[in-house]
């Protein structure tokens, strides 16, 4: 079975101060890996993917296998950052089911 | 252009009711998706369809639940009989294949079942 988890549910920063939000995940393969991003009364929308290996936003995430993590991270905050972020997986045997974790609301704060 | 969009955005109906949830994709794609998110838990797969066959519908819940896609473009998921538990926001997405692409997702339907 496929799993994300997302240990903090909230998080809580000043901005201009580094960022990461964690993310497990539990595959028995090698699953594609992804940030989704909700800000207040918007729809969610993709934020970034491990294959892709951009900086979006200023926010990079680097796949560790050996520790199954995908963390979020990102050098110096910003108050639009502030937002509920999901990590999700795609397991290589389905090419589509997006397995998400329970997210983690993010507050920069001025 | 426009994005994927999701009728009615709030649903409220009287537990046994029978309701259903409309959503159009992003016109040219194939691939369309549902997905229930309930409250304070990531959205969670219920069916996935290529076209106008629902490909995978392991994530439906029982058998009130079900979901068409008659013309390859607008989905109508239909819920009957329903209960409290059904209360969650129901999203739909949508994306060009439906292999490792980008899935865009709608603003959702707020079901509350009383």
């Amino acid at each position: 079975a496929q799993r994300v988890t997302q240990p903090e549910k909230l998080l809580s920063v000043f901005k201009g101060a580094p960022v990461e939000l964690k993310c497990n995940y539990s595959y028995s393969g090698s699953p594609e890996l992804f940030w989704y991003v909700q800000y207040s009364r918007q729809r969610l929308q993709l934020l970034l993917r491990h294959i892709s290996r951009e900086s979006i936003k200023g926010f990079t995430a680097d796949l560790n296998k050996g520790e199954t993590s995908f963390h979020l991270k990102k050098p110096f905050a910003q108050e639009e950052d502030s937002a509920m972020y999901y990590c999700a997986l795609i397991g290589r045997g389905s090419n589509y089911k997006l397995t998400f974790g329970k997210g983690t609301l993010l507050t920069v704060n001025p | 252009g426009a994005g994927v969009s999701q009728t009615p955005s709030n649903k409220v109906t009287e537990k046994g009711k029978y309701v259903e949830l409309r959503c159009d994709p992003i016109s040219g794609h194939t691939a369309l998706y549902w997905y229930r998110q309930s409250l304070g838990q990531g959205p969670e797969f219920l069916i996935y369809f290529q076209g106008t066959g629902a490909a995978d519908d392991s994530g439906l819940p029982n058998d009130r639940f079900f979901a068409v896609r008659p013309e390859g473009s607008v989905s109508t998921l239909k819920i009957q009989r329903t209960e409290r538990g059904d209360s969650a926001v129901y999203l739909c997405a949508s994306s060009l294949t439906g292999t490792s692409d980008e899935q865009f997702f709608g603003p959702g339907t707020r079901l509350t079942v009383l």
